[in-house]
């Protein structure tokens, strides 16, 4: 059965900086993207970043040059550093685990974690 | 980037009716949609694939069609437990943008 447990949210200041991560288990790493996608309170969904099996990486244009996304196999982890956070970032973050042949779309999700970024 | 719009944006049914929702994309997507379903406080759940390819597990009154600019969804006789918000996702741009939303509730 795939897990993903996402953890690391929380307050944080405009302009400071929170580090993301989620333990994913019941498939093999390697072989699958994962993905981040947010939710701002009331609102859509929206895709932050991906990062395929080999390592390549994907961000939207609201995020790029801000967050960065990145794995550790040995550890079945995914990361997402967050840096010069806005208001507009608060969001809760769902990690998925990437449909077969996909860098885009989940097909197994966590629960979320809730960062808000207020002063 | 692709822009996704979706119609309606509520759509208000009665358990058995037969429901659709439409999703229309800024430039051609050949095939590459994903349809999700959404309750408060969850996590998304994807059902469809590929435009038409069923996940496993989904019930099979669920249903996608469509390629290029205009995709459906539906739902052929709606259930209690499928009372919810419904996203479609491209995937043929690296954007991977969502759609913003069918919130299908109770009439």
């Amino acid at each position: 059965e795939v897990q993903l447990l996402e953890s690391g949210g929380g307050l944080v200041q405009p302009g400071g900086s929170l580090r993301l991560s989620c333990a994913a288990s019941g498939f093999t790493f390697t072989n699958y993207a994962t993905i981040w996608v947010r939710q701002a309170p009331g609102k859509g969904l929206e895709w932050v970043s991906s990062i395929s099996g080999s390592g390549s990486t994907y961000y939207a244009d609201s995020v790029k040059g801000r967050f960065t996304i990145s794995k550790d196999n040995s550890k079945n982890t995914l990361y997402l550093q967050m840096n010069s956070l806005r208001a507009e970032d608060t969001a809760v973050y769902y990690c998925a685990k990437g449909l077969s042949g996909s860098n885009g779309v989940g097909d197994s999700w966590g629960q979320g974690t809730l960062v808000t970024v207020s002063s | 980037d692709i822009q996704m719009t979706q119609s309606p944006s509520t759509l208000s049914a009665s358990v058995g009716d037969r429901v659709i929702i439409t999703c229309r994309a800024s430039q051609s997507l050949s095939s590459w949609l994903a349809w999700f379903q959404q309750k408060p406080g969850k996590a998304p759940k994807l059902l469809i694939y590929k435009a038409s390819s069923l996940e496993s597990g989904v019930p099979s009154r669920f249903s996608g069609s469509g390629s290029g600019t205009e995709f459906t969804l539906t739902i052929s006789s709606l259930q209690p437990d499928d009372f919810a918000t419904y996203y479609c996702q491209q995937y043929n741009t690296f954007s991977f943008t969502f759609g913003p939303g069918t919130k299908v509730d109770i009439k």
